[in-house]
C-alpha cells in the first residue's frame, strides 16, 4: 500500500515568513510524528499524536512550532516567522499497535533565506 | 532521558569488506534495539532490528548483536556493498507502546567498489 507521504519536498523561504508542511500517514495509522533533521545530524524529535490523546509536544523547540492533526489522518507543521536555524529536513512517520514500527516519509527539505 | 551516541562516525570500506558500527545507549529500560538505513534523501527505513530477550539476530547480510549488561548494540553488515553506502542510526526504546525515538548520531557508511 500507499506509504508515509509528505508535501511539499522542498520549500525555500524568506526569513520571517510562515510554513506549514504536510504528512499524510499510511492509512489507519493512529500515531503520527514529526521530527527534524539539520544537515549532517540525527533526528529530533518534535511532536507526537496518538488517537485522541493530547499530543506530545516535548520536543517543540520554541512557540513558534506548532502542529496539527485532523483525526487519524493528515497532520500540518507550522513554523512561524522562519529564522534561518529552522532550515532542515522535517520528516513524518506513523505507526500502529502492536508492532509499533515507525515509517517514515521522504521529508520536506526546508531552507530558510 | 536516553543518550545514545554511535561509533564510528564515519565508516569507509572496501566491498566485500565487513562493517561494524557499535550503538551505546544510557536508558537501562530500553528494550528494543534498532537498526536504520537512510539513503539519500530519503527517510530512515527500519532494516533489522532485536528485543531484549536475545543476544544476536540475522537476516541475510546484516545481524545485530546485543550486550545488554554493558549497554551497547551493534550492526554488522558483511559482504558489502555499494548500494549500503548509506548512513546508519541506532534509536533504543522500551518494547511497547507509541513511543518518540531518540536517534543515535548516525554512521556514514561509505562502501567503494
Amino acid at each position: 500500500g500507499a506509504g508515509v507521504s509528505q508535501s511539499p519536498s522542498n520549500k525555500v523561504t524568506e526569513k520571517g515568513k510562515d510554513v506549514e508542511l504536510r504528512c499524510d500517514p499510511i492509512s489507519g495509522h493512529t500515531a503520527l510524528y514529526w521530527y527534524r533533521q539539520r544537515l549532517g545530524q540525527g533526528l529530533e524529535f518534535l511532536i507526537y499524536f496518538q488517537g485522541n490523546s493530547a499530543p506530545d509536544k516535548s520536543g517543540l523547540p520554541s512557540d513558534r512550532f506548532s502542529a496539527e492533526r485532523t483525526g487519524e489522518s493528515v497532520s500540518t507543521l507550522t513554523i512561524q516567522r522562519t529564522q534561518q536555524e529552522d532550515s532542515a529536513v522535517y520528516l513524518c512517520a506513523s505507526s500502529l499497535a502492536p508492532t509499533y514500527e515507525q515509517y517514515f516519509g521522504p521529508g520536506t527539505r526546508l531552507t530558510v533565506t | 532521558g536516553e543518550n545514545v551516541e554511535q561509533h564510528p562516525s564515519t565508516l569507509s570500506v572496501q566491498e566485500g569488506d565487513s562493517a561494524v558500527i557499535k550503538c551505546t545507549y544510557s536508558d537501562s529500560a530500553s528494550n528494543y534495539f534498532p537498526w536504520y538505513k537512510q539513503e539519500l534523501g530519503k527517510g530512515p527505513q527500519l532494516i533489522i532490528d532485536i528485543r531484549s530477550n536475545v543476544g544476536e539476530k540475522k537476516d541475510q547480510r546484516i545481524a545485530v548483536t546485543l550486550n545488554k549488561t554493558a549497554k551497547h548494540f551493534s550492526l554488522h553488515i558483511t559482504e558489502t556493498q555499494p548500494e549500503d553506502s548509506a548512513v546508519y542510526f541506532c534509536a533504543p526504546r522500551g518494547n511497547t507502546g507509541f513511543q518518540k525515538l531518540v536517534f543515535g548520531t548516525g554512521t556514514r557508511l561509505l562502501v567503494s567498489p
